[in-house]
């Protein structure tokens, strides 16, 4: 059982390129959502969705765009990348939003230079 | 929004013994859910213990325990028989569509 797979690992950004990260679940899960880390602010939702064809913003969207086409998949695109995006991203899902523990990913650190 | 505080940014622990991560929250809702995750070196986030807002009980895993007091809006997490592996930065999160999380506290355990 993979979980929560999330791709890639590590990333190196130029300021102003634009990538996708890539997070897909196979638990079935309705909820699916993307977090930021940042030392000495924890976990900052960036956007999440409770469904396909649904999502909604969080905490930090400015910068970022997802999708989520399938139950499966929830991508996050940088569309023109900044210093201030350098972070460590996460994504999680869970069987109703609220009362389930979130499954995280493993992380993606990236860095925008 | 809900807020999460955690008002310690590290605690030390000697090894074998107790500690308590504190934890405040601010919500209007009653009904709600609140957690503990740990982060280990490893950067992976594992789910320590879950707390619903409508039991009285405190929730228990093993050597994990919190004290709820939903009045205060207080949830904080203690530690027993601390274990070198318990070393970790540990998150308090407040369940909902938007799950909140703390800033998080950086827990040493000194053997």
């Amino acid at each position: 059982n993979a979980g929560v797979t999330q791709t890639p690992k590590f990333q190196v950004l130029k300021t102003g390129q634009s990538m996708t990260l890539q997070c897909a679940q196979d638990m079935n899960h309705e909820y699916m959502s993307w977090y930021r880390q940042d030392p000495g602010m924890g976990l900052r939702l960036i956007h999440y969705s409770v469904g396909a064809g649904i999502t909604d913003q969080g905490e930090v969207p400015n910068g970022y765009n997802v999708s989520r086409s399938t139950t499966e998949d929830f991508p996050l695109r940088l569309l023109s990348a900044a210093p201030s995006q350098t972070s460590v991203y996460f994504c999680a899902s869970s069987y109703v939003e609220g009362d389930s523990p979130l499954h995280f990913g493993n992380g993606t650190r990236l860095t925008v230079t | 929004a809900q807020t999460v505080t955690q008002s310690q940014p590290e605690m030390s622990v000697q090894e074998a013994e107790t500690v308590t991560l504190s934890c405040t929250y601010d919500t209007s809702e009653s009904d709600y859910y609140l957690f503990w995750y740990k982060q280990p070196p490893s950067r992976q986030m594992i789910l320590v213990i879950r707390q619903e807002a409508y039991k009285q009980q405190n929730a228990t895993e093993n050597r994990f325990s919190v004290n709820f007091q939903k009045a205060a809006k207080s949830f904080s997490l203690k530690i027993s028989d601390s274990q070198l592996g318990d070393a970790a930065m540990y998150f308090c999160a407040y369940g909902g569509n938007d799950m909140r999380f703390g800033a998080g506290t950086r827990l040493t355990v000194k053997p």
